[in-house]
């Protein structure tokens, strides 16, 4: 089965910082999707940025971009010029087939002003 | 456009009630999936819906059934509630089911607790 792994349970920035938050997933697929999803404190999850696969080139969304290693099984999501709305807590997850996400444990991130 | 919409947001229920969430998904979308999400295991996937048919199903007890309506409206159903159920429930909706262009889109979901 595909797990997805956030060994970061909590990160801080500093507003108009970078951060860097870290995933790595397992899987024997070649073909899925990557993506980083946002759950404000309101709660409504929102779509940050996501990755083909089969794509060489690194997905970048403004100020979202990522660091995607195939090989290594890693997918790291990078927010530059941290701004408060940024603070949230980040989910990383992986989709093969059909609907079904496959999420990480999330990673909560504090923008300090 | 209207987004994905779920009723009721918050919902307190008894050791073995019953309990009907509904998930009304973008106008035109005719996938559903649901999510139970809790501090201890995290998001986790319920089942998933498209046109009418139950296309996947996570690892959940037969307790949680769910089905779709021919509008694409999904309803989820857990009976013998217990203890554990206490989460919040996520539905989101897509155009499609798990095509290369497809993005899924969350409702703000369903607070359950059971005491």
């Amino acid at each position: 089965a595909q797990t997805v792994t956030q060994s970061q349970p909590e990160m801080s920035v500093q507003e108009a910082e970078t951060v860097t938050l870290s995933c790595t997933y397992d899987t024997s697929e070649s073909d899925y999707y990557l993506f980083w999803y946002k759950q404000p404190p309101s709660r409504q999850m929102i779509l940050v940025i996501r990755q083909e696969a089969y794509k060489q080139q690194n997905a970048t969304e403004n100020r979202f971009s990522v660091n995607f290693q195939k090989a290594a099984k890693s997918f790291s999501l990078k927010i530059s010029d941290s701004q408060l709305g940024d603070a949230a807590m980040y989910f990383c997850a992986y989709r093969r087939y059909g609907n079904k996400l496959v999420f990480g444990a999330g990673t909560i991130l504090r923008v300090k002003s | 456009k209207a987004g994905v919409t779920q009723t009721p947001r918050y919902l307190i229920k008894t050791r073995g009630q019953q309990v009907t969430l509904s998930c009304s998904p973008i106008s035109g979308h005719r996938s559903v999936s649901w999510y139970q999400q809790t501090p201890g295991q995290g998001l986790q996937f319920l089942f998933e819906y498209f046109s009418e048919t139950q296309r996947n199903k996570g690892n959940f007890p037969g307790r949680f059934s769910g089905r779709q309506f021919s509008n694409s409206r999904s309803e989820m159903n857990v009976s013998t509630l217990e203890l554990g159920d206490s989460a919040l429930y996520l539905c989101a909706s897509s155009l499609v089911q798990g095509s290369d262009t497809n993005e899924q889109f969350f409702g703000p979901g369903t607070r359950l607790t059971v005491l």
